[in-house]
């Protein structure tokens, strides 16, 4: 069964600061890595998909890498603001339409 | 913009109580999900669906049930509210056969309270 695994679990940095949030998988068999952001008591809100045969994806200062062959992405975020404080969760979408999450990073950045 | 509406943010019920938790989507989606959030636990996935009146068991269907009649909704019932179902509860929807280019969307959630 695929495990997804985010470390840390919880992140706190100063504003301004780059910052990478790391996501590994054990099955490489995906279709796709989505990066997903919640605020507390919300639901999720996507951020970034990268399909299995794309090695990264840009939005605006958040970029997202993919390493299929040895399970890991990361998602950078450039010059950290403190609305960017939320839960930020990846998931990988696998055969039998089934999507499998991490257990998030908690992020806060302190003005 | 794919919607995804579930019908209650709040709920606080009784132990012994029958819950039905709803949701409905927009964007005329065959695949619909209900996870349940736990702190230190991630989304755990409970059922989910493919199809109008099709229904498959996740990783944690015990205490649950589900219904869709329409292709639009998809319920989550809880028979019988017990304490350990107090929880976020989370709705998802996705197309069928986009493989790499599938995309989940979720509903803002149910934060359920079983007393």
């Amino acid at each position: 069964k695929q495990e997804v695994t985010q470390i840390p679990a919880a992140l706190s940095v100063p504003e301004g600061e780059n910052l990478v949030l790391n996501c590994s998988f054990t099955d490489s068999a995906i279709y796709n890595l989505q990066w997903f952001r919640q605020d507390p008591g919300k639901g999720l809100t996507s951020l970034l998909l990268i399909q299995s045969s794309q090695r990264e994806q840009t939005s605006g200062r958040l970029n997202a890498s993919l390493d299929k062959s040895s399970g890991r992405s990361t998602l950078y975020i450039a010059a950290s603001q403190p609305g960017d404080s939320a839960t930020y969760l990846c998931a990988v979408y696998h055969s039998g339409n089934q999507f499998y999450f991490g257990t998030g990073t908690s992020l806060t950045v302190i003005p | 913009d794919v919607k995804v509406t579930q019908s209650s943010r709040y709920l606080v019920k009784r132990t012994g109580e029958k819950v039905f938790l709803e949701c409905v989507q927009d964007m005329d989606h065959e695949n619909m999900f209900w996870y349940r959030q736990d702190p230190g636990l991630g989304l755990r996935l409970i059922y989910f669906s493919y199809d109008v009146k099709m229904k498959e068991k996740g990783d944690i269907p015990e205490g649950y049930s589900v219904s869709r009649e329409k292709k639009e909704r998809f319920s989550l019932i809880l028979e019988s509210a017990s304490t350990n179902q107090t929880s976020m509860y989370l709705c998802a929807s996705s197309l069928t056969g986009r493989g790499a280019k599938n995309i989940q969307y979720f509903g803002a959630g149910t934060r359920l309270s079983v007393l």
